[in-house]
């Protein structure tokens, strides 16, 4: 079956522009994760939803991320004024449900580049 | 800031040495992970340990749980070149979050 999917695979843009990110989970997945990788580091936790709503968002650097999941499904990742620093690749993942012990897959991620 | 510190963050050996990566904190994981992560992909859950003390091997890959909960080590018996990638581990800390270390990038040459 399909995995993960996330869109755009790349995307370069401005500093203070507005970006949207996308994620497609695999199909029945409750739960959904997600992270920004920077380079040379490991996933860095952004949020979680369990369903359509956000069950812990404490990794959001600042007010300028925002998340949200309306259908329980798709999951989109805005960040608004875009910064150089917010250079990374975002990766989603998503699970059967919130049980924690169950396996995250991975999307391939969104490099976003901040000129 | 990471929870989880990885040693070595870099390892590049020949074909059929083996090798250990270690995981290591001061907070207690009530879970801990390990993935491999190659080049413009998602990492890929490999293990995860559950029980201080915990052993799991899959094939050549060895994975240990400090009896603490606090650390945990990767072994690889016979290292081939398709071990190569960044290998991650990730604790989970409260009901669903999960924090990454750094990595350990894995060479193994031919």
């Amino acid at each position: 079956g399909a995995g993960v999917s996330q869109t755009p695979s790349n995307k370069v843009t401005e500093k203070g522009k507005y970006v949207e990110l996308r994620c497609d989970p695999i199909s029945g997945h409750t739960a959904l994760y997600w992270y920004r990788q920077s380079l040379g580091q490991g996933p860095e936790f952004l949020i979680y939803f369990q369903g359509t709503g956000a069950a812990d968002d404490s990794g959001l650097p600042n007010d300028r991320f925002f998340a949200v999941r309306p259908e329980g499904s798709v999951s989109t990742l805005k960040i608004q004024r875009t910064e150089r620093g917010d250079s990374a690749v975002y990766l989603c993942a998503s699970s059967l449900s919130s049980g924690g012990s169950d396996t995250q897959y991975f999307g391939p991620g969104t490099r976003l580049t901040v000129l | 800031t990471q929870l989880l510190e990885q040693s070595p963050q870099f390892l590049s050996i020949q074909e059929g040495e083996n090798l250990t990566v270690y995981c290591n904190s001061s907070s207690v994981f009530s879970s801990l992970q390990w993935y491999r992560q190659e080049p413009g992909e998602g990492p890929v859950l490999l293990v995860t340990v559950v029980t201080g003390g915990e052993v799991k091997k899959l094939k050549r890959l060895t994975f240990q749980f400090g009896d603490a909960r606090k650390d945990s080590s990767l072994h690889i018996t016979a290292a081939q070149p398709g071990d190569t990638g960044l290998y991650l581990c990730a604790g989970r800390y409260n009901f669903n979050k999960f924090y990454f270390g750094s990595g350990t990038k894995l060479n193994v040459k031919p």
